[in-house]
């Protein structure tokens, strides 16, 4: 079955924490999103990764092929950090995306 | 920063009515999707469409759901014959030739009585 996982479900910091959050997969793809959904609902896309590693402000994504694996990391988190991250692969060579579950992300000040 | 916009933001139908649900994507984009999010569960993938065709859909978009991009500008997703279970918030997204960043719109979340 083609799913995608991620770890934790819930996750609580203090600010200033540095954050991981995994996600595996169980079919070849290639490439994983990372994806930010709001409080209110809104999804906003963080990195689309094919290899190796982005990074975008505080964000950081990695991405390591043969072990299906890949972590998004956030360091000195913030309370606007506060939401649910998604991993999605795509199925190989389509457009469908499969999503993960979600991390929901809660920093306290 | 250009932005993908949906409208309604929310919609209340009777069961067994058509929704049209509307999208208006980043101009230049050429890849358009349909996901749906049921209340408390993932984010589910429902269509793709370029060059005015469907290149992938999921199994739960049957018969009962069409798209469409009437003009230069909008692009539909139509519920013929709405369930129950079709509540849900649904979000467009679009990308553009090199596909690597999908762009969300903010969500219709649609209540089916």
């Amino acid at each position: 079955k083609n799913e995608v996982e991620q770890s934790p479900q819930n996750l609580t910091a203090q600010e200033g924490e540095f954050i991981t959050i995994n996600c595996s997969y169980s079919v070849g793809i290639s490439a994983l999103h990372w994806l930010q959904q709001h409080p209110g609902g809104g999804i906003v896309s963080l990195f689309m990764l094919s290899s190796g590693k982005k990074k975008h402000g505080r964000l950081i994504a990695s991405i390591y092929l043969q072990e299906k694996h890949s972590s998004l990391h956030i360091t000195a988190s913030h309370p606007r950090d506060s939401a649910v991250y998604i991993c999605a692969a795509p199925l190989g060579g389509t457009d469908k995306l499969i999503f993960g579950t979600g991390t929901r992300l809660q920093v306290f000040p | 920063e250009p932005e993908v916009t949906q409208t309604p933001s929310h919609q209340v139908t009777q069961m067994g009515q058509e929704v049209i649900l509307r999208c208006v994507p980043i101009s230049n984009h050429l890849y358009f999707y349909w996901y749906r999010q049921i209340l408390g569960q993932k984010v589910e993938f429902l269509v793709s469409f370029y060059n005015n065709e469907i290149s992938e859909k999921s199994e739960i978009f049957d018969d009962q759901f069409s798209v469409e991009r009437p003009d230069g500008s909008n692009f539909t997703l139509k519920i013929r014959s709405t369930k129950l279970e079709d509540s849900a918030m649904y979000f467009c997204a679009s990308s553009g030739p090199v596909r690597e960043t999908q762009y969300f719109g903010p969500g219709t979340r649609l209540l089916v009585l």
